[in-house]
């Protein structure tokens, strides 16, 4: 079975501060991680995804399959980064994606 | 243009009514998915299509009937609704098959479904 969690339900940093969003996942077979983001009344989109290892927006998240874990980080937050987050990931099964339960995380200035 | 499209955008009716989402993708992928949003901002997967055949189907309630008449539509058909409902219903697309690696999900814009 293929599970995602994201502990932290709501991240609140100020403007220029680091800012890291946690996910850890299980599944058997070699899993395809993604980070969505959902800004206020928009749709879901890609921000990024591990095969890709691209920094987005200025966020990045490494892949560790001895922690089973894709933390999503950016070292110095902007207002417009507050948004619902969320880590998905993908297994064999028709591509389907599984989501962690999202975090938002709140900018302030 | 828009990739993924989701009609309507807002729903509000009454309990017992029974209503459809209709989505489709210009996106030329192979497959198609339903999620639900709950009021905790929780998704979860009800359906997936593939080439127009069901490949995913969690644990919904038999009210819920998805139809795919081709490979861009996707629409979800809710019966007897009920006040649980109530939720944003996002439809997606992604490309599964092909000699390229899986494409990510495009999604809708969200239909909100409020039953009262």
């Amino acid at each position: 079975a293929q599970r995602v969690t994201q502990p932290e339900k709501l991240l609140s940093v100020f403007k220029g501060a680091p800012v890291e969003l946690k996910c850890n996942y299980s599944y058997s077979g070699s899993p395809e991680l993604f980070w969505y983001v959902q800004y206020s009344r928009q749709r879901l989109q890609l921000l990024l995804r591990h095969i890709s290892r691209e920094s987005i927006k200025g966020f990045t998240a490494d892949l560790n399959k001895g922690e089973t874990s894709f933390h999503l980080k950016k070292p110095f937050a902007q207002e417009e980064d507050s948004a619902m987050y969320y880590c998905a990931l993908s297994g064999a099964a028709g591509n389907k994606l599984t989501f962690g339960g999202g975090t938002r995380v709140l900018v302030k200035p | 243009d828009t990739a993924v499209s989701q009609t309507p955008k807002y729903l509000v009716t009454q309990m017992g009514n029974d209503k459809s989402i209709k989505c489709e993708q210009n996106l030329g992928h192979d497959t198609m998915y339903w999620y639900k949003q709950d009021s905790k901002k929780f998704l979860k997967i009800m359906f997936s299509y593939n080439n127009k055949e069901l490949i995913i189907n969690e644990t919904v309630p038999n009210r819920f009937s998805p139809k795919s008449p081709d490979k861009a539509h996707l629409n979800l058909h809710i019966n007897s609704l009920e006040l649980g409902d109530s939720a944003v219903y996002f439809c997606a697309s992604s490309q599964v098959g092909g000699r390229g690696p899986n494409t990510e999900a495009f999604f809708g814009q969200g239909t909100r479904l409020t039953v009262v």
